[in-house]
């Protein structure tokens, strides 16, 4: 079945501190990514995506993920994260196949100490 | 552009009531989807629809929970009778085509069943 996995439940950065939050996906085929952050109390917001081109894409607030497709893995990278940073973080994917059909991770906890 | 409109924001009932929550779309979209997050469940699907016909409703948990879409514009999730179990954030999305099948939520219907 298609999954996504992301290993990470629960971070625990400094202020400062870069950021690494892994995805990896199970699906052979064309896919298109996502990641979307979910701040305390608050909905899911579309942090960037990536459909093609250039598998570096930046999204907002500085974030940046990578598309590794030997890898199945789409990661999520911050330099330098802020304690509003603090949030909830899930990658999802959209098999090509399946339409509109999105199949979310699990999702990371980031706790950022000021 | 208006995202998703979800009502009502929160809504606190009792146990054996009926309790509607209500989803408006983002114009032009064909997909809406209803999931329900809880801390132990984490984020679930709970049905979808594409043109206003439901496509996959195998995240519904049970018969009490029904699903209705009678036009572009409007979705309604019911629960009846609800339950105290039933307490958790109800968030309503859409995507389509225009928005490269990328997701928007609704900033959620935050019910508790006492």
């Amino acid at each position: 079945a298609q999954s996504v996995s992301q290993h990470n439940h629960h971070v625990i950065l400094s202020e400062a501190a870069s950021l690494e939050l892994g995805c990896n996906y199970s699906y052979g085929g064309t896919v298109n990514l996502f990641w979307y952050v979910q701040y305390p109390g608050q909905h899911l917001q579309l942090l960037l995506k990536y459909f093609s081109g250039d598998p570096l894409v930046k999204g907002i607030k500085g974030f940046e993920a990578e598309f590794i497709k030997s890898k199945f893995s789409f990661n999520l990278r911050k330099p330098s994260v802020q304690w509003s940073d603090t949030a909830e973080y899930f990658c999802a994917v959209i098999p090509y196949s399946s339409a509109s059909k999105i199949i979310f991770g699990s999702g990371t906890r980031l706790s950022i100490r000021p | 552009d208006a995202g998703v409109i979800q009502s009502p924001r929160h809504e606190v009932t009792e146990m054996g009531q009926e309790v509607t929550l209500r989803c408006k779309p983002i114009s032009g979209h064909d997909y809406l989807f209803w999931y329900r997050q809880t801390m132990m469940r984490g984020l679930e699907l709970l049905i979808y629809f594409n043109n206003n016909v439901p496509i996959d409703d195998s995240g519904m948990p049970e018969d009490r929970f029904s699903a209705k879409m009678p036009n572009a514009s409007f979705s309604t999730l019911k629960i009846q009778p609800s339950e105290p179990r039933d307490s958790a954030v109800y968030f309503c999305a859409s995507s389509g085509q225009g928005s490269g099948n990328t997701i928007y939520f609704g900033e959620g219907s935050w019910l508790t069943v006492v």
